[in-house]
């Protein structure tokens, strides 16, 4: 079984510019998350999708964040436009259930100069 | 406020040892508590998941305990081994919320 993949695996860009990143989670999963780790801190969620639907986009920092996932499959998590303090490793995760182990991909790491 | 804190960033411990990780939460009220190891360059992978009705949980090398009077979970490896190397992140598992709050992780290095 694949786990869940996420591209690209690194991604640098100047402040101000637009950067899309996606994942597919594991065939099946319903719930797909997105989670952010900063340079030295916690990994702190960002949001939930529920198939299609957002469940919780509580952690989304602000409106220049934009997630989607069309079709209850693969997301994609747009910033635009980037600014200097995006940058970080953004994690996805995926589970077959609403409580419980969560699968995560490899990240992408986002450097915004 | 609330926090979540894992004992300390860095732990080294001698091959053979057991290894005692600790992750102490203060104004959560979590359903479940997870631990994951993350390698460097990848993801977490998850390890164990103990509910708040459960003091206990095992799988092989591995015990984790819960006590939410002390709002306190223990993660212990034993028979450690160099490739039990990695960091260990705890995350609480909220009855009331999606999402899971991660600790900052400990660092675990075992030596041979």
């Amino acid at each position: 079984e694949a786990g869940v993949t996420q591209f690209p695996s690194h991604s640098v860009i100047e402040k101000g510019q637009t950067v899309t990143l996606r994942c597919d989670p594991i065939s099946g999963h319903d719930n797909l998350y997105w989670y952010r780790r900063v340079m030295g801190k916690e990994i702190k969620f960002l949001l939930h999708f529920v198939k299609e639907s957002k469940q919780d986009e509580s952690g989304m920092p602000n409106n220049r964040f934009l997630a989607e996932r069309t079709g209850g499959t693969y997301s994609t998590l747009k910033v635009q436009p980037a600014e200097l303090e995006d940058s970080g490793v953004y994690f996805c995760a995926s589970s077959p259930s609403f409580r419980g182990p969560a699968y995560f991909g490899p990240g992408t790491r986002l450097t915004v100069l | 406020s609330q926090k979540i804190e894992q004992n300390s960033e860095a732990l080294n411990i001698q091959e053979g040892k057991t290894a005692t990780l600790t992750c102490n939460y203060t104004n959560y009220s979590p359903a479940y508590l997870q631990w994951y190891r993350q390698d460097p360059g990848r993801g977490p992978v998850f390890l164990l998941l103990i509910r708040e009705n459960e003091k206990e949980k095992r799988k092989e090398r591995l015990k984790v305990t819960f006590d939410t009077t002390l709002k306190q979970s223990l993660f212990h490896i034993t028979a450690s081994q160099p490739a039990d190397s990695a960091t260990y992140l705890c995350a609480l598992d909220m009855s009331d919320n999606n999402d899971m709050r991660f600790g900052a992780g400990t660092r675990l290095t075992v030596k041979p």
